[in-house]
């Protein structure tokens, strides 16, 4: 398995620009979700789904779009980036059964915004 | 979810059991304790979790007290290569969310 994936690793955008993080996972997880962490700070939560078809807002959902169309991928829209949104964005994964099931993390894609 | 505390930092000499602290003293009796560490500028990666119990993995173990209010993670032989910033993080089974505080940076020292 190749665990959560995700591209690309790095990007710079200017102001104003849009673009998407891709995440895909091959776990067959139901849960996925996308994290962002600033410099000497903790992981927070943007959006996150818990299947095809179905997601939903975390603590910081502004300025980001996401959809889920398949069990496997999992992609993040930023529609008009802003020098705010310069950050470390994570992309996880679980299974939802069972309840108390470990998060698989990805490697993390590195954004600037200028 | 519960919040936890954590000391912002701790050295330990390579060869050593770490023993890393965490205070949760709101938690309820749904909810989870599960450790994850972060390599520096890598994904998040998961270590152990527990209700009640003590556990064992093959990386580490994790020490709750009888009343839940704090528990231990043994990293039993601390190599170079367990230094990281270790979150604590307090859950109930059915909820999507992990709420990562600032963690606990761990540097072995050789």
């Amino acid at each position: 398995n190749a665990g959560v994936t995700q591209t690309p690793k790095f990007q710079v955008l200017k102001t104003g620009q849009s673009m998407t993080l891709q995440c895909a996972q091959d776990m067959n997880h139901e849960y996925m979700s996308w994290y962002r962490q600033d410099p000497g700070m903790g992981l927070r939560l943007i959006h996150y789904s818990v299947g095809a078809g179905i997601t939903d807002q975390g603590e910081v959902p502004n300025g980001y779009n996401v959809s889920r169309s398949t069990t496997e991928d999992f992609p993040l829209r930023l529609l008009s980036a802003a020098p705010s949104q310069t950050s470390v964005y994570f992309c996880a994964s679980r299974q939802l059964a069972g309840g108390d099931n470990e998060q698989f993390f990805g490697p993390g894609t590195r954004l600037t915004v200028l | 979810d519960a919040k936890t505390t954590q000391p912002p930092s701790m050295d330990c000499a390579e060869g050593r059991a770490a023993n890393l602290p965490c205070n949760h003293s709101t938690i309820s009796g749904n909810e989870y304790v599960y450790w994850y560490r972060q390599i520096h500028s890598q994904g998040p990666q998961y270590i152990i979790h527990g209700l009640k119990n003590n556990e064992t993995n093959e990386m580490a173990s994790l020490i709750i007290t009888e009343d839940r209010k704090s528990s231990t993670l043994i990293l039993p032989h601390a190599t170079l290569r367990d230094t990281a910033v270790y979150y604590c993080i307090v859950r109930r089974a059915n909820d999507y969310k992990l709420s990562f505080g600032a963690g606990t940076t761990v540097t072995v020292r050789a």
